[in-house]
């Protein structure tokens, strides 16, 4: 079974500071790994993935995570957070092994604030 | 490009009623997921459809079910609908069952009373 947990229900973080926002992952395999943004009343929004290769993976607007396998972690950065970044963040996961299919297993989510 | 949509947008419904919401992907993408979001929580995966077939099924009873047309576009159906039932639903598109990423709809505001 694979699982994904977001210890942080919610993250504090004044414009112009660094973000991070955690994410660590069990699955039996190697996995696919993914960071999705969802404002309110939308559905989610797609930022990162990481499917093999550097461990750093860079995505949209300005968002990175770092894969760490030793520690089951990918850990979603942003070197200077935005007030428009204020959102609900989402951490999800999926076996590389075929027989999982495409199911993604997400996290609780971690709601961003970002204070001006 | 239209991206992932679905409809109805909201949708209030009474105990024991049955439901059923729409979905059309991304254009290019032939397999459809259906996601479940309760409030406060992440979504959980209800099923996914590829080739007009369910190919993967999450822990949800058999109260869901879905259907994927030639077009790919998909349904997921409610039957005896439950109070618990009430979620966001949301629809994700790929294109077919690699590692690539999903691409979600706006999803659907089902209530039930």
């Amino acid at each position: 079974a694979q699982s994904v947990a977001q210890p942080e229900d919610q993250v504090n973080v004044a414009e112009g500071n660094p973000l991070t926002v955690k994410c660590t992952y069990s699955v039996s395999g190697n996995p696919y790994l993914f960071w999705y943004v969802q404002y309110p009343n939308r559905g989610l929004q797609f930022l990162l993935k990481y499917i093999t290769g550097d461990n750093l993976v860079k995505g949209s607007y300005g968002f990175e995570a770092e894969f760490n396998k030793s520690q089951t972690s990918f850990h979603l950065k942003k070197p200077s957070a935005l007030v428009s970044d204020s959102a609900l963040y989402f951490c999800a996961v999926r076996d590389r092994i075929k027989a999982a299919g495409n199911k993604l297993t997400f996290g609780g989510g971690t709601r961003v604030l970002v204070k001006p | 490009d239209a991206g992932v949509t679905q409809s109805p947008t909201h949708l209030i419904k009474t105990r024991g009623q049955q439901v059923t919401l729409r979905c059309s992907p991304k254009s290019g993408h032939d397999t459809v997921s259906w996601y479940q979001q309760a409030l406060g929580q992440g979504p959980q995966f209800i099923f996914q459809y590829y080739e007009e077939e369910e190919r993967q099924r999450g822990n949800f009873p058999d109260r869901f079910s879905g259907h994927q047309f030639p077009n790919y576009s998909s349904e997921l159906n409610v039957n005896a609908l439950l109070l618990g039932d009430s979620a966001l639903y949301l629809c994700a598109s790929s294109p077919g069952t690699g590692g690539g990423e999903q691409y979600f709809g706006p999803g659907t505001r089902l209530t039930v009373t």
